[in-house]
């Protein structure tokens, strides 16, 4: 089953802009993850934050959490045509950290 | 440092076949976890593998069964085939038994039965 849901399902932007996607997720959780897809092929992790923590960076990554609200963003600054990708957010549960439970994802599509 | 791979890329079988499907963990990770990942979803957890027993199971039939090795290996075995076990398969190992940590992921086995 799935977690929860991504925000938007589909994002496009001109390359130097800054992209925001959110996600929204329904139980407690332990921490939460982001990861990027390439083309339908393997998921690599971009930024864990734990649910004690609110903002955490990452080079041009922002992201935070808002556990009152069960929700994520995550924030792409300058934006780059190699940043076109589907991005992810995964929880792990608090009282089962065995797994990662996905949302659907949003594509985003940077034009150069 | 090698990363996850995962063996074979791609395959494609016929309903009602066995397939077997590989992993090769990162140098230092001890837990293997396997997803089953279809078009346009986002992965569903299939089962995770900690010091070579199942250390916890998704909703998936008994006809999904795995190994893994001493040395952190893994294999997910899928018997019966069905169309709907079309899918990318994603192997990812990380340190320890907890999901405290994040994942590295292979780049997958692209699985079709027709």
């Amino acid at each position: 089953s799935q977690q929860g849901e991504e925000d938007p399902q589909a994002l496009s932007i001109q390359e130097g802009e800054n992209a925001t996607m959110n996600c929204s997720y329904k139980t407690s959780i332990n921490n939460l993850q982001w990861y990027r897809q390439n083309s339908g092929r393997g998921l690599v992790h971009l930024i864990l934050i734990r649910s004690n923590e609110r903002e955490k960076h990452s080079g041009r990554l922002r992201v935070t959490l808002d556990t009152s609200k069960k929700s994520s963003s995550l924030l792409i600054t300058a934006s780059r045509a190699a940043d076109t990708a589907s991005y992810f957010c995964a929880t792990v549960n608090a009282g089962n950290n065995r797994k990662l439970i996905w949302g659907l994802g949003t594509s985003l599509g940077v034009n150069p | 440092e090698t990363g996850v791979t995962q063996s074979p890329t791609h395959l494609i079988k016929t309903r009602g076949q066995q397939v077997t499907l590989r992993c090769s963990s990162q140098s230092g990770h001890n837990t293997v976890s396997w997803y089953q990942q279809a078009l346009g979803q986002g992965p569903q957890f299939i089962f995770q593998y900690y010091r070579e027993e199942e250390n916890g199971r998704g909703n998936f039939p008994p006809r999904f069964s795995g190994l893994q090795f001493p040395n952190y290996s893994s294999e997910l075995n899928v018997n019966a085939l069905e169309l709907d076990d079309s899918a990318l398969y994603l192997c990812a190992s990380s340190p320890r038994g907890q999901g405290n940590y994040g994942y590295t992921f292979g780049s997958g086995t692209r699985l079709t039965v027709v």
